[in-house]
């Protein structure tokens, strides 16, 4: 079965370094959307992305966020000056029409 | 403002003993999904219901979206069944992205 999948599974930075989380969505889904969860705390969402540009996004994707589709297959998503409190797990997921499909995630600790 | 809730927060049942978790929205969704948020932290999709039933082995759902509610049923639980089950909706109005997280029901299945 498809599945979508992220790397690194782990990610440690310092504090004012940039990250590049990365994700392969399914191969025929055409929407793809990045969540972060705090570690203890719940889901939520911070962008989506169709058709080469962002569709939406949440008050938690400011300028420091940014995605990128670079080409046919991966999706990313560049968080340029870490904080403190950008650890958490980032999910990646992916969508053919309504139902979204999450990656294992990618867990990120900035120090 | 558009909620999930979910409940109990905490629910903690011997091995073969079942159980009903509940998710309540505070509007119409178009979208209603349940996961299960393993140990590891990985989010599995269970079921995509935003309204009838669906089962899956000892898993099933049930959504009366009039009354704006979801109930996941476990039957027969076993120890792999422990972690944090998610209700998601994505809200009639709402974008193509943006499913909006309940806080989870942490369940402990003890052998």
């Amino acid at each position: 079965e498809p599945e979508v999948t992220q790397t690194p599974s782990h990610q440690v930075t310092q504090m004012g370094q940039e990250v590049i989380l990365r994700c392969v969505p399914i191969s025929n889904h055409l929407y793809f959307y990045w969540y972060r969860q705090i570690l203890g705390q719940k889901v939520e969402f911070l962008v989506s992305f169709y058709n080469n540009e962002i569709s939406e996004k949440s008050e938690i994707f400011d300028d420091q966020f940014s995605v990128e589709r670079p080409d046919g297959s991966n999706f990313t998503l560049k968080i340029r000056s870490t904080k403190l409190e950008d650890s958490a797990m980032y999910f990646c997921a992916s969508s053919e029409a309504d139902t979204q499909y999450f990656g294992p995630g990618t867990r990120l600790t900035v120090l | 403002g558009i909620q999930v809730e979910q409940s109990p927060p905490d629910l903690i049942l011997q091995e073969g003993a079942n159980s009903t978790l509940r998710c309540n929205f505070s509007d119409s969704v178009n979208n209603l999904q349940w996961f299960h948020q393993n140990p590891w932290g990985q989010l599995i999709n269970l079921f995509y219901i935003p309204s009838g039933t669906k089962q899956n082995g000892r898993l099933s759902a049930t959504t009366v979206a009039t009354e704006r509610y979801s109930l996941l049923y476990i039957s027969s639980s076993q120890t792999t069944d422990s972690g944090v089950y998610f209700c998601a909706a994505r809200f009639r109005g709402g974008s193509q992205g943006n499913l909006i997280f309940g806080k989870g029901t942490k369940l402990s299945v003890k052998p």
